[in-house]
């Protein structure tokens, strides 16, 4: 079965750039479906943040279009979230997540990885 | 975007009680996904499609709705459903979350 695994720093100082990793094992990235970025700020709201199809296209939130940037590595099957220009307002747990089809919603979510922005 | 208002924000049930959770959206959408998450854990997807039951999901679980207003039921409240579930859209890009109904167990 896929598994999502997101690794990085979980201390990021203000104006600086946030990065994190999701590993995926059990599909290849580059075969089907797309794949996100999803965070959840203290008190538990969710944001979409954004993702990369499995044809190297990519989507974002509006709300964050000119700080985010997601890449992949297909020899690793591995994407990447990178955050510009962060502030204390960034501090949250990052999911990344695979979705299906149209109406499949999120089906599969790493475990998160609270990244915090202080200096 | 399209806002996705949840009620109650907190909810608590005795076991065997019917529960019902709604989530309302400021513009109609098509469809609406549901997502289970317990303390310390990601979300796990729940409902999806309105009304299709992810894989594991218990049949006391169902979901309607259509427009603007959806919903989600337990026939039957059992302690493990003691929760926080968020609705979820993508009708409109960018989809959004509702801000979550807590379920406790009474």
């Amino acid at each position: 079965d896929v598994q999502l695994q997101e690794s990085g720093p979980d201390l990021v100082k203000p104006s600086q750039s946030l990065s994190l990793t999701c590993t995926v094992t059990g599909y290849s990235i580059t075969s089907g479906y797309s794949w996100h970025w999803i965070r959840q700020f203290p008190g538990n709201k969710l944001e979409w943040m954004g993702y990369i199809h499995y044809s190297g296209s990519t989507n974002y939130n509006p709300s964050l279009k000119s700080r985010i940037s997601i890449t992949r590595d297909t020899s690793k099957n591995q994407f990447f979230l990178q955050l510009n220009s962060v502030t204390t307002e960034d501090t949250a747990t990052y999911y990344c997540a695979r979705k299906d089809y149209r109406y499949d919603g999120f089906a599969y979510w790493g475990q998160g990885t609270l990244v915090t922005v202080s200096a | 975007q399209i806002v996705l208002t949840q009620s109650p924000a907190i909810m608590s049930a005795s076991p065997g009680e019917k529960v019902t959770m709604t989530c309302s959206a400021s513009s109609s959408v098509s469809y609406m996904h549901w997502y289970q998450q317990k303390s310390g854990t990601s979300p796990k997807r729940w409902i999806y499609d309105t009304s299709k039951l992810a894989s594991g999901v218990p049949a006391r679980f169902s979901g309607s709705g259509s427009g603007t207003s959806y919903s989600l039921t337990i026939s039957s409240m059992e302690a493990e459903d003691a929760a926080t579930y968020y609705c979820q859209q993508w009708s409109s890009n960018p989809p959004t979350f509702g801000a979550g109904t807590k379920l406790e167990l009474k």
